[in-house]
This record gives C-alpha cells, structure tokens and sequence, in this order.
C-alpha cells in the first residue's frame, strides 16, 4: 500500500524566515511521482512541483526548493525567505506510473507566515 | 472558463436527501478525478475517469456514490440517502495524458462544500 505522511501539522514563522516542509512516503512500487501542491483559503489546489522517482535532483525555483532523497524515502520542500503570501497548507502526494495518475496525499502542513 | 469548474460552490441538504454535484473539467483534458476533502485532512481520492467510462472507482465509500460522464466531459457525483458523515469538500480535478500513459499535473477546481444536517 502507499503513504504520505506529512508530521508536521501547523508551522508559524515570522516574515524571511526559511521553512523547511516535510514529507515522507512509502511505496514498494519503482516507478512513481511525486508531488507538492498549495491551497490557500480559497480552497483551490495549486500545483506547485512534479517530481519523477528517477530524478533525485534538487530543484529550485525562486524562493523555492525541494530536496528529493530516495535512500530515506523524503520529498521535502524549503520556502527561503517566507513572506506572508505564502500562508497557506501544503499537501505533499505520490502518485504511482499507469495507475491512471491517482494522487495520494498526506495530511497537510498548514504554514502561518506573520509579518 | 480556462480552469475547472465545479457547481454548485455550497450545498446544504438534510439527512436522507438525495444530492447532485457537478464538474467541468478543462476542455481536452481526457482525465477526471473526484476527491473528498474532510477538514484538517488531505484530498481523499474517490473515483477517476478516462474519458467517459470510470477506470477506477475503488475510493467510492460506498453503494450510495455514484459518478457519471456520459460525454467525457462533464461529470456528475450523485450521492443518495446522505448522511452526516458526507459532510466535505468535493474537488474535482482534470488532467490531459503524457507519457507512458500516466499523467502530470491534476488541475484542481475550488471544490463543493456539501453540509449535510
């Protein structure tokens, strides 16, 4: 069966600070993606990265990072220099190659960024 | 519209009813996925079509959720007898096919806030 697992469940930082979101999940499947999405309080998803098991890769983007690391089965996401737009939860999710593309997701992370 | 739509935004129902929600995916997206998003917790899958038949309903809770897309487009969840426990978030969201036959991004609509009294 496949997990995500999301442990922190509310994060407050104050304006430039950085924050580091976990996620971590399980699967016995080779060949998956992985993936992280926002949702502020309008309720919709926003995509934010995808993710391929094949491409450890660390990618940035702006003010943001994720570090993919397979040997501990970790997708984390880094927002450098938050601000308070960035409020909001983050869901990270798995999705397993030819099952149709099924997200899984974890629980969420809220993360408040005060000014 | 450009994104995914969903309607209607909120619904309130008594215990018992019988309740319709709807979704308009992204024009061309073959690809259509229903989640349920309890408060607090993350979207829960419930059932995905590719084009108009269901290629998977394992997520449906129970015999009292049904899906349709007559026309590989717009889909339609019908939930009957609700109960209070179907209280949620409706997201419906939309994907286009690449390679190998799996998608990348899901496009998400703002979802229907079913409140069941």
């Amino acid at each position: 069966a496949q997990k995500v697992t999301q442990a922190q469940t509310e994060i407050s930082v104050v304006e430039k600070e950085d924050v580091t979101l976990d996620c971590v999940y399980e699967t016995r499947d080779t060949t998956y993606y992985l993936f992280w999405y926002k949702q502020p309080p309008s309720g919709e998803l926003v995509f934010l990265i995808r993710r391929n098991s094949f491409d450890e890769q660390n990618e940035i983007s702006g003010r943001y990072s994720w570090n993919f690391q397979k040997s501990t089965s970790s997708f984390n996401f880094t927002i450098t220099a938050s601000q308070v737009v960035d409020s909001a939860v983050y869901f990270c999710a798995l999705s397993i190659y030819n099952q149709g593309g099924k997200l899984i997701f974890g629980q969420g992370t809220e993360l408040s960024v005060k000014p | 519209g450009a994104g995914v739509s969903q309607t209607p935004s909120n619904k309130v129902t008594e215990k018992g009813k019988y309740v319709e929600l709807r979704c308009d995916p992204i024009s061309g997206h073959t690809a259509l996925y229903w989640y349920r998003q309890s408060l607090g917790q993350g979207p829960e899958f419930l059932i995905y079509f590719q084009g108009t038949g269901a290629a998977d309903d394992s997520g449906l809770p129970n015999d009292r959720f049904f899906a349709v897309r007559p026309e590989g487009s717009v889909s339609t969840l019908k939930i009957q007898r609700t109960e209070r426990g179907d209280s949620a978030v409706y997201l419906c969201a939309s994907s286009s096919f690449n390679e190998g036959g799996n998608t990348g991004e899901l496009f998400f609509g703002e979802g229907s806030r079913l409140t069941v009294l």
